[in-house]
């Protein structure tokens, strides 16, 4: 099992480019969830899934979005970057047991 | 909403004791986890408290008071390696969404 893999790790992108953060897990999880990390502080819920074609809101959905097409797959999209977009990408994945498995995350710069 | 509240930091001497308080606000509980994130690293998964008490997993201790909305999480006999973040995070049953208090980026000194 590789548990949840995103991809990529780095990327610098321009303001207005366009992105799409990769993340796949492989333990037939129905829970997946994005989250972003600004410097020092603590997660924050973008976007989230709770099975194959259902997604959903979370605290700071807005310049991004997501689809689940596959219990494996959880894309999330970045349309116009802006450099407030500038932070550490983590997905995670849950079966309805307790704890999380995370990502390794994508440290994603907006300049 | 959710109010989460940790301590931004806090320094501790090796082979010490040190104590993590979170206090939460929030509605529909349903458990809470505390995670431990080295700078540069993904969160990793150490206690998970849904009824009130103490639960012990080797140097690390966590507890929970649901009617106080409260949770500490002990870590004893430092080391050098245990300097970290250290998250707190609450679940709501709807959605299953954990929601993060800041962390708490413990430094332990020799």
């Amino acid at each position: 099992n590789a548990g949840v893999t995103q991809t990529p790790k780095f990327r610098i992108l321009k303001i207005g480019q366009s992105m799409t953060l990769q993340c796949t897990q492989d333990m037939n999880h129905n829970y997946m969830y994005w989250y972003r990390q600004d410097p020092g502080m603590g997660l924050k819920l973008i976007y989230y899934s709770v099975g194959a074609g259902i997604t959903d809101k979370g605290e700071v959905p807005n310049g991004y979005n997501v689809s689940r097409s596959t219990t494996e797959d959880f894309p999330l999209r970045l349309e116009l970057a802006a450099p407030s977009q500038t932070s550490v990408y983590f997905c995670a994945s849950r079966t309805g047991d307790y704890g999380y498995t995370f990502g390794s995350g994508t440290r994603l710069t907006v300049v | 909403g959710q109010n989460i509240d940790q301590p931004t930091e806090m320094t501790a001497t090796e082979g010490a004791i040190v104590q993590i308080n979170c206090t939460y606000q929030t509605s529909g509980f349903n458990g809470l986890f505390w995670y431990q994130q080295h700078a540069g690293e993904a969160p990793t998964f150490l206690s998970y408290n849904v009824l009130d008490g103490l639960e012990e997993k080797g140097r690390f201790s966590s507890f929970l008071s649901r009617s106080k909305g409260y949770s500490y999480l002990l870590l004893k006999e430092l080391q050098m390696k245990d300097s970290a973040s250290y998250l707190c995070a609450v679940i709501k049953a709807a959605g299953n969404k954990l929601t993060f208090g800041g962390g708490t980026r413990v430094l332990v000194k020799p």
